[in-house]
């Protein structure tokens, strides 16, 4: 069951911001927001992931509306590298012991360009 | 530090046929992961192990796959016999918990699988 929801692609002029939406609006109190990629022909890729707050690591920032129910990840200076398939993920907190599976979309094609 | 590793990295088998892909997981993680991967499409979770234990293969063809991690390190996930639609890349990943209820997931090339 598809818990989020992305635009199948977007493009992005390289050295620009790339901003990536996702809504989520079913989430619920105990889930994380996480984001993967996956560049061709290999497996996806750890970029970030949140509960509430806004958060920043080395690749990206993601930036969580207040009331949860959507997120964007910026990454802030685009490379041709980032073309990427970008998979926006919700799972439930691994404290709450449930066995939450971690469950990919179809995600969103960013293709960045010269 | 090493990643995880998957072998082979390619298979060409035809119908009824049976194969096998291995995984070595990065040392330490305790949860492994099989994701199939079909083109187009987002990776499936298959089954996921706690050590050497099941936690869910809720997704998994139980009448022609299987899989096991023994002493809770190495996994091998198998197929047999094996259908046209099995035609996919086989993911293998494990992971880091973070302890705040976060979990990263680093992922194998994987084994793109051909069956004819």
């Amino acid at each position: 069951d598809a818990k989020t929801t992305q635009p199948p692609s977007m493009d992005c002029a390289e050295g620009r911001a790339a901003n990536l939406p996702c809504n989520h609006s079913t989430i619920s109190g105990n889930e994380y927001v996480y984001w993967y990629r996956q560049i061709h022909s290999q497996g996806p890729q750890y970029i970030i992931h949140g509960l509430k707050n806004n958060e920043t690591n080395e690749m990206a920032s993601l930036i969580i509306t207040e009331d949860r129910k959507s997120s964007t990840l910026i990454l802030p200076h685009a490379t041709l590298r980032d073309t990427a398939v970008y998979y926006c993920i919700v799972r439930e907190s691994l404290h709450t012991g449930t066995a939450s599976k971690l469950t990919f979309g179809t995600g969103t094609r960013l293709q960045v360009t010269l | 530090e090493a990643g995880v590793a998957q072998s082979p990295r390619y298979k060409i088998i035809e119908k009824r046929q049976s194969v096998a892909f291995w995984c070595n997981p990065i040392s330490g993680h305790a949860t492994l992961y099989w994701y199939q991967q079909i083109l187009g499409q987002g990776p499936k979770l298959l089954i996921q192990f706690q050590n050497n234990g099941v936690v869910d293969d809720s997704q998994l063809p139980k009448d022609r796959f299987s899989a096991e991690r023994l002493k809770g390190v190495d996994s091998t996930l198998k197929i047999q016999p094996a259908k046209l639609e099995d035609s996919a890349v086989y993911l293998c990943a494990s992971s880091f918990d973070f302890g705040t209820g976060g979990e990263k997931l680093f992922f194998g090339s994987g084994t793109q699988l051909s069956v004819l």
